[in-house]
């Protein structure tokens, strides 16, 4: 089924350093939606984004919804190792309830 | 209060068997999802049931899978004659809303399925 392309597809990074992931389709969205999954967990919203332009943040994540409503992104500052996981977004075209998923960024943090 | 519940955590089976895959939603959810994951992958969407709705059956990969919702609450995924191919990770998720609104899934921990 279709997907959207979600880079990078993992992440080494030092505890404290910032976090930079994107995703981006070749349709528009209406929402975008970030997720974390834990290892045997299912995963758990984040941010959810409704408008172009839209800056929204969580503590420590900020995600923004793109202008052409076709991207988005989700920047974690100061990383902790609590901070690993396996992130997804998703959008969700017109006001079908469908999400259409991405395959995940998988961060993981060196100690 | 509880959250999604999901059964088995973990099934293997044999290829040609059927397996039956539970799951409980949080209590006064409307809507009902169930999704596949396979290693590596996004989740791709299976089958939606919202109330006394006909379900959205649009996602399931073949007539080997199908799935009820008894009573509004608790749903079955069944998928006969095992293949390979349907090892992953089966998520049950629900939510309060319905078809018009953007909402707030909750996922289960998932049924992970081993074809062997």
């Amino acid at each position: 089924g279709q997907q959207l392309n979600q880079s990078p597809q993992s992440m080494f990074i030092q505890e404290g350093e910032d976090v930079s992931m994107n995703c981006t389709s070749s349709s528009i969205f209406n929402t975008w939606l970030w997720y974390k999954q834990e290892p045997g967990e299912g995963p758990v919203l984040l941010i959810a984004l409704y408008k172009a332009g839209e800056l929204t943040s969580n503590g420590r994540l900020t995600a923004q919804f793109g202008i052409t409503r076709k991207d988005s992104f989700l920047n974690i500052s100061a990383s902790i190792p609590s901070d690993v996981g396996i992130y997804f977004c998703a959008g969700q075209p017109g006001s079908n309830y469908q999400l259409i998923w991405g395959a995940g960024t998988k961060l993981i943090i060196k100690p | 209060g509880a959250g999604v519940s999901q059964s088995p955590s973990n099934k293997v089976t044999e290829k040609g068997k059927d397996v039956e895959l539970r799951c409980d939603p949080i209590s006064g959810h409307t809507a009902l999802y169930w999704y596949r994951q396979s290693l590596g992958q996004g989740l791709e969407f299976l089958i939606y049931f919202q109330g006394n709705s006909a379900p959205d059956k649009s996602g399931l990969p073949s007539d080997r899978f199908s799935a009820e919702r008894t009573g509004g609450s608790v749903s079955t995924l069944t998928i006969q004659r095992t293949q390979q191919e349907d090892s992953a990770v089966y998520l049950c998720a629900s939510s309060l809303a319905g078809r018009s609104s953007p909402d707030t899934q909750y996922f289960g921990p998932g049924t992970r399925l081993t074809v062997l």
